[in-house]
């Protein structure tokens, strides 16, 4: 599959507890993009990453961060887990990153966190 | 700021019934708007994005700048177009980097 893939496909974890979400863009693409779709929030933008540097932030807690490795993956991490967390996330990736592309995201087929 | 509005959380259309979904955009400068579908388990995809003018799976939209929307129509509604239907704008929010806002999506059921 050469689409973006995350893993794992669920989580379920306590409160207070800390877990990595793993995402690994098209083959090519630089950007990758984190979001968070829950019930009452919608789909929500977290965070891009732009060939391993941070390169526009949205609505990112503190108690969450990311980074994208060499290899282009990148890892999503949220710490101090709360119920309100349990959500889905989704990753995507795109070729533009730095000029001003025309939008088209590659998504993944998300993660299904849920917090206990 | 920018922001996509999608009023209608919820909408069912009988086979072959004309179907619109609603989508008004607020961003200061020149928008690009598209339109992404995720069926029911499934990714979320591109439909559509208004710069191309295209027609795919027989959905238009067309930006109406006076109006700031983006409507998206099918002038006979199939029922393998149930899904979540999500408009999203790609602008540059207060000189960050550019970014891709997504309305709150629209829940289309079409029935029998």
């Amino acid at each position: 599959d050469s689409g973006v893939t995350q893993t794992p496909k669920h989580l379920i974890t306590a409160t207070g507890q800390r877990v990595t979400l793993r995402c690994s863009p098209r083959s090519g693409d630089l950007s990758v993009y984190w979001y968070q779709q829950s019930l009452d929030q919608g789909l929500q933008f977290l965070i891009q990453y732009y060939n391993g540097e941070e390169r526009a932030k949205g609505n990112i807690l503190e108690r969450f961060s990311a980074q994208q490795f060499p290899d282009l993956h990148s890892e999503l991490n949220l710490s101090s887990l709360e119920l309100g967390d349990s959500a889905l996330y989704f990753c995507a990736s795109s070729v533009e990153g730095l000029a001003a592309g025309w939008g088209e995201q590659f998504f993944g087929p998300g993660t299904r966190l849920t917090v206990l | 700021a920018q922001r996509v509005t999608q009023p209608e959380k919820l909408l069912s259309v009988f086979k072959g019934a004309p179907v619109e979904l609603k989508c008004n955009y607020s961003y200061s400068g020149s928008p690009e708007l598209f339109w992404y579908v995720q069926y029911s388990r499934q990714r979320l995809q591109l439909l559509l994005r208004h710069i191309s003018r295209e027609s795919i799976k027989g959905f238009t939209a067309d930006l109406n700048k006076g109006e700031t929307s983006f409507h998206l129509k099918k002038p006979f509604a199939q029922e393998e177009d149930s899904a979540m239907y999500y408009c999203a704008l790609s602008g540059i929010p207060s000189g960050s980097a550019r970014q891709l806002t997504f309305g709150s999506g629209t829940q289309l059921t079409v029935l029998p």
